[in-house]
């Protein structure tokens, strides 16, 4: 079956950097999409990765790795409106996205 | 303001009632979706329209019923919901159904069935 794997929860100090990791099996692959969506709110497109490595893009980098099925979110400079929900996406070979549960970020001060 | 606009934004209705939640876009795209999103679990995909035409159709009990009038527009209409049905439905739309396009998503109708 198909599956993306991300962390449930994580917790950061405003102004530090955090890692969040998505590791995904599926049939096929046709690019990678991190989205943020704050509570209450609807989700946001961040990042969209089909080759590997690192794209930057402001504060945030999105980095892929299509043999290992994996990609991370890195967030650099954290402040407390980076408080979210971050939902990682596969988009397979019929061009259906599979997603996963999401990570909630808490930023405290 | 997303771009795509849900109505209501919170409904609480019986098992027996019968409501609608509808999604307005002008985005000019062609392809819109209903999603159900529950605490802790991933998106899940209900149904595709690209040119108003259905071509998703995600195993969907019938108590759930889609329309789409045209490209701007698409409701989903409820009646007979279980307990289970109570989630955050969001709206998405993209510019159609091919390849791999960005979703604008609404901020959702959190929908509670008592």
């Amino acid at each position: 079956g198909q599956n993306i794997v991300q962390p449930t929860e994580m917790t950061a100090t405003e102004g530090a950097i955090v890692q969040i990791n998505c590791t995904y099996q599926t049939s096929g692959f046709n690019g990678l999409f991190w989205y943020q969506q704050h509570a209450g709110e609807a989700p946001t497109f961040l990042s969209y990765n089909v080759l590997d490595g690192l794209e930057e893009k402001g504060r945030f980098s999105s980095f892929l790795s299509r043999s290992k099925g994996y990609s991370y979110l890195l967030l650099k400079e954290l402040q407390m409106k980076d408080s979210a929900s971050y939902l990682c996406a596969v988009m397979d070979s019929n061009y259906q996205l599979i997603w996963g549960a999401g990570t909630k970020l808490i930023i405290k001060p | 303001e997303t771009g795509v606009t849900q109505t209501p934004r919170h409904l609480v209705m019986g098992m027996t009632n019968k409501k609608s939640l509808k999604c307005e876009q002008h985005l000019g795209h062609n392809a819109m979706y209903w999603y159900k999103q529950s605490a802790k679990k991933p998106l899940e995909l209900m149904f595709v329209y690209n040119f108003k035409e259905q071509t998703e159709n995600n195993s969907v009990p019938s108590r759930f019923s889609p329309e789409c009038p045209n490209s701007s527009h698409l409701f989903l209409h409820l009646h007979t919901l279980q307990p289970e049905d109570s989630a955050l439905y969001l709206c998405a739309s993209s510019q159609d159904n091919s390849g791999a396009n960005v979703l604008t998503f609404g901020a959702g109708s959190r929908l509670t069935v008592l």
